[in-house]
């Protein structure tokens, strides 16, 4: 069972453009919801989070939306550059469970074209 | 060191062989998490530690799949009689707590023939 979905698998995006990254959860008790950059035979880096207290966080160009009631969070990625060119995942996590081990979901390929 | 270090960065291995990977992570985290992420597909968890609690092997997929974490820093994986199925990227990551940022290695890719 998918706990978390992305949308799209992969997108193209003009530089100079807004990049968005949807993602949508099942699992109600998750309570944290970071998203990660990863660049070809790189670990995921840690690129922005958030908590359902808020509904929006913005740090620099990157942006989440999250709607606790639809169960969604997106990513915005603002004036992308060819540099964002990576694949990003969403991943979900759960404090009652111990430890925020995470749920991801299975990635989206951006391609930033000059 | 500045962050989590994972050895070998390639590992290629026989279809039966077991195969030890390493995972270093960033000093003075008390938590550590190792995930397996496959062709096109997500990260899925395997194990995390957390101090010296017992571990949360939940997302183990099998027996022979095992890990242990000595002095509550380096960790290792131990995947016993490798299968083809077992060929993916094996990444670590460690936060100050359970409740803290992960932080990723560079991950291992294990290539099982």
């Amino acid at each position: 069972q998918q706990q978390v979905k992305q949308s799209p698998q992969s997108l193209i995006v003009q530089k100079g453009g807004i990049s968005i990254i949807n993602c949508a959860y099942e699992n109600t008790a998750f309570d944290y919801f970071p998203w990660y950059q990863q660049f070809p035979g790189k670990g995921p880096a840690l690129l922005i989070a958030i908590r359902p207290d808020v509904s929006e966080k913005k740090e620099g160009r990157f942006t989440i939306s999250f709607n606790k009631s639809a169960k969604q969070f997106s990513l915005h990625i603002m004036d992308s550059q060819p540099g964002d060119s990576a694949t990003y995942f969403c991943a979900a996590g759960d404090s009652g469970a111990g430890s925020y081990q995470l749920t991801f979901g299975k990635g989206t390929k951006l391609s930033v074209i000059p | 060191g500045a962050g989590v270090s994972q050895s070998p960065s390639n590992k290629v291995t026989e279809k039966g062989k077991d195969v030890e990977l390493r995972c270093d992570p960033i000093s003075g985290h008390t938590a550590l998490y190792w995930y397996r992420q496959s062709l096109g597909q997500g990260l899925e968890f395997l194990i995390y530690f957390q101090g010296n609690s017992a571990p949360d092997k939940s997302g183990l997929p099998s027996d022979r799949f095992s890990a242990e974490r000595t002095g509550g820093s380096v960790s290792t994986l131990t995947i016993q009689r490798t299968q083809q199925e077992d060929s993916a990227v094996y990444l670590c990551a460690s936060s100050r707590d359970g409740y803290q940022p992960q932080h990723f290695g560079d991950g291992t890719r294990l290539s099982i023939l």
